[in-house]
This record gives structure tokens, sequence and C-alpha cells, in this order.
């Protein structure tokens, strides 16, 4: 099945304590996202990678770091969370062909809260 | 600068009805458009998209949207609402020299029996 997943689902951590939360598409999909969602301001962008080495600043990219040294895997890490990312993550793939039209696959969402 | 406005955060609309859910753009050329969908503790579904060509466009479980240059909007619609329709949309837009995609803030869709 063509799916995006991520792992944790859920997590709660406290301030500072750095984690990883990973994203993996079975899609062979060149490019990739992180957004995050909050309440009252819809989807915002993190960063996004149009292929393995190749990643760039989306929206809201403070406090956050990716990573794409495979095509499949795009791991967000935060090095020292804070209370302010405690959020609802989601990753997503496309393909990338020649053009930017191609819609997104989404991941189920990582709610993490940071105490 | 890309960017989305859904003006209205919620919707609500009796079954049988038909729908309107909002959105219009700011984009530097010309856009590509998504509309998608969000159940509750779920991710976004791909609900369709315009590229080029005719502006009505249609897509999964019935809805289309119009495009509208010259209003910069691309309204979601569907003929007759159902309560499985509930859900919140987001409209998103990309531009077509980039491959960042800014979405709306969403629309809550209620659709009551």
């Amino acid at each position: 099945e063509a799916q995006v997943t991520q792992n944790p689902r859920y997590l709660i951590t406290v301030t500072g304590k750095k984690l990883t939360v990973t994203c993996s598409q079975n899609m062979n999909h060149e490019y990739m996202s992180w957004y995050r969602q909050d309440p009252g301001l819809g989807l915002r962008q993190i960063y996004y990678s149009m292929n393995v080495e190749v990643t760039d600043k989306g929206d809201v990219p403070e406090g956050y770091k990716v990573s794409r040294k495979e095509k499949r895997n795009f791991p967000l890490i935060l090095e020292s969370p804070s209370p302010n990312q405690t959020s609802l993550y989601f990753c997503a793939s496309s393909l990338r062909s020649g053009s930017s039209y191609n819609e997104q696959f989404f991941g189920p969402g990582t709610r993490l809260t940071v105490l | 600068a890309q960017s989305v406005a859904q003006p209205e955060d919620q919707v609500n609309v009796a079954e049988g009805n038909p729908l309107t859910v909002k959105c219009t753009y700011s984009v530097s050329g010309n856009p590509y458009l998504f509309w998608y969908v969000q159940y509750p503790n779920r991710g976004l579904q791909f609900l369709l998209k315009y590229i080029t060509g005719d502006n009505l466009v249609k897509g999964s479980y019935g809805f289309e949207a119009e495009f509208n240059k010259s209003q910069t909007s691309f309204h979601l619609k569907k003929p007759s609402a159902l309560v499985s329709d509930s859900a919140l949309y987001f409209c998103a837009v990309r531009d077509r020299t980039g491959y960042a995609l800014n979405f709306g803030k969403g629309t809550s869709l209620l659709v009551t029996p």
C-alpha cells in the first residue's frame, strides 16, 4: 500500500530534550515536506526537500532541522524543543517530475506536546 | 510572496443543499491551486487541483472547484452535501516556479441532517 508513515504518532516530552520524528514514504517520491498545524493558523511549512541531500526552509524553520540522506526518509529533528513547538506535525511527499503541480500525500500526523 | 485566504472559519449547510467553501489566493504569475480535506484525527487527503485549461475542475467525492483568474478565487463546491462531507477543508497555492506550498487556515464544514 502506497503510504507515508510517521513515528511516533504521539509524543510528550520536556523542554530541551532532543527528539526526532521519523517520516518514510514508499512511493519513490522525490519531494518531501514537513508542516505544522496549529488552531487558527492552518498548515505552515517547516522544511522541504526536493531530492536526496537537497533541503530548503519553509515558512517556519526556526528550531527545527531536517536531513535527507535517503530518498524514502525525511526525519524532523528538534534539537532543543520548547513549549511553542507543541503542535500537530505532518509529513508529506509527492512526485517532483518536471514541474510543481503534483499533489502531496500526507502522513497521519504526530501530535507533539512539549512541557 | 504567495498566500491563500479562506474567509470563513466555518460553513454550515443542510444535507442535500449545495455547498461552497471559499478560497482566494495571491501569487505572482499563474498558480497551481489545490483543495485538501482533513477528517478528524487523520492526515490531509487530496481532493482536486487546477493546473491549466478548463476553469471548472472536478475531483473526488463529487466535489468541484471553479478557478476565476480575475477574482483570484478557487471556490470549492458540491451540488448536494452529505453529512459525511463534514470535515476541515484546506485550500493551497503554489506558484509555477517554486516548490513551496502555502495553505489557507482551513474552513470547517458542518453538514447537518
